[in-house]
């Protein structure tokens, strides 16, 4: 089965700090994903990486940046967390070839007060 | 804009009841996805099409390619079926998703 995991389920910040969301997944995978989601608003994409240290914007880059030094761990930044940032992050997989399902993680629902 | 639309985004059913939730989507794709995310839980995929026809257990899943335009049927519905079911396409290495459908199941 593929695994993707997701550093933290909860997580709680105060305004101004520095967020690290740490994804990883087990497949060997080529294309990893990150996302928010929001009531009403559905999965938006931030942004993905089809390669190590390759990285492309999404729907919604603004206030993030990602790092991808490893194949199978892709992780998301948030440089100075704002209120407007509080959502459920999830983290998804694909490959590029076989079925080209996406596999999600549990996803981060983060609170920043 | 949005690439996907689904529709209806709120659905009650009875249990024993046929379900439908149809998803349109304006990009051409390689393959569409049907989702399922349970209150608090993750996403997991249902079916992944391309063309036809899909079943699996009480599940079914259509897609007409000209008229870009998939279907999800629930067969016999259960309170366990309540979810929010998402349609997603894939383009390339980019996948868009629908806003979900918020389905209750009533015993």
């Amino acid at each position: 089965d593929v695994k993707v995991t997701q550093s933290s389920r909860y997580l709680v910040k105060r305004t101004g700090e520095k967020v690290f969301l740490e994804c990883v997944q087990d497949m060997d995978h080529e294309n990893m994903f990150w996302y928010r989601q929001d009531p009403g608003l559905g999965l938006r994409l931030i942004y993905f990486s089809y390669d190590v240290k390759m990285k492309e914007k999404g729907d919604i880059p603004e206030g993030y940046s990602v790092s991808r030094e490893k194949k199978e761990r892709f992780s998301l930044i948030l440089e100075s967390a704002s209120t407007n940032q509080t959502s459920m992050y999830l983290c998804a997989s694909s490959g590029d070839r076989g079925t080209y399902e996406q596999y999600f993680g549990p996803g981060t629902r983060l609170t920043v007060t | 804009k949005n690439e996907v639309e689904q529709s209806p985004q709120n659905l009650t059913a009875q249990e024993g009841e046929f379900i439908t939730i149809n998803c349109s989507y304006s990009v051409g794709i390689s393959a569409l996805h049907w989702l399922q995310q349970h209150p608090g839980g993750g996403i997991v995929s249902l079916f992944m099409l391309s063309s036809g026809k899909k079943k699996h257990g009480r599940l079914i899943a259509t897609i007409n390619i000209q008229e870009k335009h998939s279907s999800l049927h629930i067969t016999a519905s259960h309170p366990r079926d309540s979810a929010v079911y998402i349609c997603a396409v894939r383009t390339g290495n980019q996948f868009y998703f629908g806003t979900g459908t918020s389905l209750t199941v009533i015993p």
